[in-house]
């Protein structure tokens, strides 16, 4: 049972790259979500996706874009790397319409902008 | 907005004694209150959770926390530390208007041998 899974674990950019973090689940979720992990920051959440076919904003959503191709997959698009956004990025997905509020994390994926 | 304060960097505990980790919440109307934990180079793992009812919420690997009303805090607890406890520790509370939760800026625990 692979629950969230995460791509790729490592990349470094350089200044101006683009690039795509993919993200897929397997629980049949209906919820899924991208966070951002910095020192002293916590977890900041970038974009999520209440279901299959809609993305919103969250907390600190300049310089990202989202896709939800399909129930499973969520992506996270970089189109032009900046330093800030070296992080460490996290998907989560959550069954939607429960109140348990229980996200499922993958691995992460960490991001060096050089 | 919801929010949520943990007001340690980090906790230092010797193996065999009880640990606290604190947190302190601001909601408008009920809160829902969650602990997550991170153990190096992985994602977070769902410890407890605090919807309704009883106030002393008992989760995962022996944690347990006791949410306090009159006090806006869910601290997170453990009668007996394990070196295997040592990890990052994230409260949350879910935001209004959609399943989605809002974290805290993490404590770091260390169980000394």
């Amino acid at each position: 049972n692979a629950g969230v899974t995460q791509t790729p674990k490592f990349q470094v950019l350089k200044t101006g790259q683009s690039m795509t973090l993919q993200c897929a689940q397997d629980m049949n979720h209906n919820s899924m979500y991208w966070y951002r992990q910095d020192p002293g920051m916590g977890l900041r959440l970038i974009y999520y996706s209440a279901s299959e076919g809609t993305t919103d904003k969250g907390e600190v959503p300049n310089g990202y874009n989202v896709s939800r191709l399909n129930k499973r997959e969520f992506s996270l698009r970089l189109e032009s790397a900046a330093p800030s956004q070296t992080s460490v990025y996290f998907c989560a997905s959550s069954v939607e319409g429960t109140n348990t509020g229980e996200l499922f994390f993958g691995e992460g994926s960490r991001l060096t902008v050089l | 907005a919801q929010s949520v304060a943990q007001p340690e960097d980090q906790v230092n505990v010797a193996e065999g004694n009880p640990l606290t980790v604190k947190c302190t919440y601001s909601v408008s109307g009920n809160p829902y209150l969650f602990w997550y934990v991170q153990y190096p180079n992985r994602g977070l793992q769902f410890l407890l959770k605090y919807i309704t009812g009883d106030n002393l919420v008992k989760g995962s690997y022996g944690f347990e926390a006791e949410f306090n009303k009159s006090q806006t805090s869910f601290h997170l607890k453990k009668p007996s530390a394990l070196v295997s406890d040592s990890a990052l520790y994230f409260c949350a509370v879910r935001d209004t208007g959609f399943q989605k939760l809002v974290f805290g800026t993490g404590t770091r625990l260390l169980v000394s041998p």
